[in-house]
């Protein structure tokens, strides 16, 4: 079967770093994106990875490891706005997207 | 960027109602647009992909007699859900796509909160 796995929750302070896991097994493989999704909001793109390696996109970053079937998304200097959810989807070779279960993300002061 | 409307943005109805909700692309032709239901606290559920002048395909637990997908222009689809009940209350989004086999990045809408009473 396909499976997507992130952690259910995660805290952090506000202007730390944090890290978001994410693990595939999938029939297939077309890419991997990164969702932001606050609550009661639809998601927005934050990135997509195609190729191993770290994307840098301002203060996140998206990395990936085909062969370990991994991801991690990169917040840094993190602002009270960021607490929402983040969705991990991974494209299969049907080009459907398969979604992870999301990490809600808590940012203390 | 591309940009995705629904309509309405949330709906109350009576149990045994039918409900349509529209999903526009608005700056861009969408070849297929997908339908997704998200119940509170849980990811998102694929329920069906439409491509714009052929029959929707619906995932396995999805009724497709229940929820009635037309994706009658390369702008628009719309989801019915007939006789709704209680059950179906949930956050529906649609969400749009240019391109067949290509990688093209899904464009959401702002989805719509319907709630059966």
């Amino acid at each position: 079967g396909q499976n997507i796995d992130q952690p259910t929750e995660m805290t952090a302070t506000e202007g730390a770093i944090v890290q978001i896991n994410c693990t595939y097994q999938t029939s297939g493989f077309n890419g991997l994106f990164w969702y932001q999704q606050h609550a009661g909001e639809a998601p927005t793109f934050l990135s997509y990875n195609v190729l191993d390696g770290l994307e840098e996109k301002g203060r996140f970053s998206s990395f990936l490891s085909r062969s370990k079937g991994y991801s991690y998304l990169l917040l840094k200097e993190l602002q009270m706005k960021d607490s929402a959810s983040y969705l991990c989807a991974v494209m299969d070779s049907n080009y459907q997207l398969i979604w992870g279960a999301g990490t809600k993300l808590i940012i203390k002061p | 960027g591309a940009v995705v409307s629904q309509h309405p943005s949330w709906v109350i109805c009576k149990s045994g109602t039918s409900v349509k909700i529209e999903c526009r692309s608005l700056d861009f032709q969408a070849t297929t647009m997908f339908w997704y239901r998200q119940f509170p606290k849980q990811s998102l559920m694929l329920m069906a992909t439409s491509n714009e002048g052929s029959k929707a395909t619906y995932e396995q637990g999805v009724e497709k007699d229940k929820f009635l997908i037309n994706h009658a222009s390369l702008t628009l689809s719309t989801l019915t859900v007939t006789s709704a009940h209680p059950e179906d209350s949930s956050f529906y989004i649609c969400s749009a796509r240019v391109g067949w086999r290509d990688y093209n990045e899904q464009f959401f809408g702002p989805g719509t909160r319907l709630t059966v009473l």
